[in-house]
């Protein structure tokens, strides 16, 4: 089945830095990739969606200058949280959607644990 | 929000099957049913998915009913590593481009 990694998969940093978190599909090209954030005992919260070459679009609620996301190819996208605070702590998980239609499901990734101390 | 509803929580004894339900009763006749799990601190993997007919892949069986009001995850003989919170979606296929609203799940419990 088609993969998808995040890097890193664990992070810690001081408050007000700012963290790069990627995606990248492995073996398949996906025009479209989603970002997710879930905090402990709750579901995945959509945060916003990523496409190739275009701006993402964000949730309600979501700061779009405080949650960098840039897809520049067709295999990665990237998500940069900007000072982040203690509140940013989170399990970010993205998701990408094949460009390809012989694929029926999306793929998610392993997530990324982000640690605001 | 998501479009369906399920128990918050299930136990399963170790080799007998899971049978996990799933209510959709807005379901438009353009949505599949997907069935996604997660394991702790991983991401969702996903399991099956269905229009109309029920189906069977080496991890399960997704029997969907005549109406497609309401579905049924089956996990036919589970084991331990089946502890996860497993996730009912109904969605138009993935080539509409659409991301996946995840509710909140059933956390199913396979005890020894």
């Amino acid at each position: 089945g088609a993969v998808v990694s995040q890097h890193p998969s664990r992070v810690i940093c001081k408050s007000g830095t700012s963290v790069k978190i990627e995606c990248r599909s492995l073996d398949f090209q996906a025009t479209t990739m989603f970002w997710y954030r879930q905090f402990p005992k709750q579901s995945l919260m959509l945060m916003a969606t990523s496409n190739e070459g275009s701006k993402a679009t964000y949730e309600q609620g979501v700061e779009k200058d405080k949650f960098l996301i840039n897809h520049a190819s067709l295999t990665l996208s990237t998500l940069t949280v900007t000072s982040a605070h203690p509140e940013d702590s989170s399990f970010y998980i993205c998701s990408a959607l094949p460009t390809s239609s012989s694929y029926n499901e999306q793929f998610f990734g392993p997530g990324t644990r982000l640690t605001v101390l | 929000d998501a479009k369906t509803t399920q128990p918050p929580s299930m136990d399963c004894a170790e080799g007998r099957a899971a049978n996990l339900p799933c209510n959709h009763s807005t379901i438009s006749g353009n949505e599949y049913v997907y069935w996604y799990r997660q394991i702790h601190s991983q991401g969702p993997q996903y399991i099956i998915h269905g229009l109309k007919n029920n189906e069977t892949n080496e991890m399960a069986s997704l029997i969907i009913t005549e109406d497609r009001k309401s579905s049924t995850l089956i996990l036919p003989h589970a084991t331990l590593r089946d502890t996860a919170v497993y996730y009912c979606i109904v969605r138009v296929g993935v080539n509409y481009g659409q991301n996946f609203v995840f509710g909140p799940g059933t956390r199913l419990s396979v005890l020894p």
